[in-house]
């Protein structure tokens, strides 16, 4: 059952570039977060925003989150060749496990 | 911390044999669940724990067992394996309601 869907499913930028993933889901909840997956490796947690947050920042990401709409975005600024990875948006689900969507592939050329 | 430990990182079986890949945490989690990723379909959860004693089944758990002894492992064992169960198996672990912890994988090819 999936909840998120990433959009685009894969995006092309040079160095430097802002990168922009949009994550759409279904159903209400109580946070979202988002995560990277490098080439070969397992996923990392990136960021958590709350249902009652609209905006969290660390570093060079930007997440908003609108429930209205059932939407959240992931702004990296400024990348850098090291942020090839793929990114996934994460719901609660109701196992205790978190419900994936299939992910935005990043490329960023040096 | 090693966090969680994943092995091995490959393998492959012929069909109708049976292995076990092994998971392991040394945060002191109570949640850890097994998930497979498959190209196209993101991350499907196979069975998941809440603590020592305590499985359920997950998404897609046919052809799965797992167990929790010990609060530190999590094994996830293939009765008999089907090429239908190449993919990559990710184990992941956290304190509860808070962000997961992954393993690097285990990457199984079934012949």
């Amino acid at each position: 059952s999936q909840q998120g869907e990433e959009d685009p499913q894969a995006l092309s930028i040079q160095e430097g570039e802002n990168a922009t993933m949009n994550c759409s889901y279904k159903t209400s909840i109580n946070n979202l977060q988002w995560y990277r997956q490098n080439s070969g490796r397992g996923l990392v947690h990136l960021i958590l925003i709350r249902s009652n947050e609209r905006e969290k920042h660390s570093g060079r990401l930007r997440v908003t989150l609108d429930t209205s709409k059932k939407s959240s975005s992931l702004l990296i600024t400024a990348s850098r060749a090291a942020d090839t990875a793929s990114y996934f948006c994460a719901t609660a689900g109701s196992q205790g496990n978190l419900i994936f969507g299939k992910g935005t592939k990043l490329s960023v050329k040096p | 911390n090693a966090g969680v430990t994943q092995t091995p990182k490959f393998q492959v079986l012929k069909t109708g044999q049976s292995m076990t890949l092994q998971c392991a945490q040394d945060m002191n989690h109570e949640y850890m669940s097994w998930y497979r990723q498959d190209p196209g379909m993101g991350l499907r959860l196979i069975h998941y724990s809440v603590g020592a004693g305590i499985t359920d089944q997950g998404e897609v758990p046919n052809g799965y067992n797992v167990s929790r002894s010990t609060t530190e492992d999590f094994p996830l064992r293939l009765l008999s394996a089907a090429p239908s169960q190449t993919s990559v198996y990710f184990c992941a672990s956290s304190p509860g309601n808070q962000p997961q912890h992954f393993g690097d994988g285990t990457r199984l090819s079934i012949l």
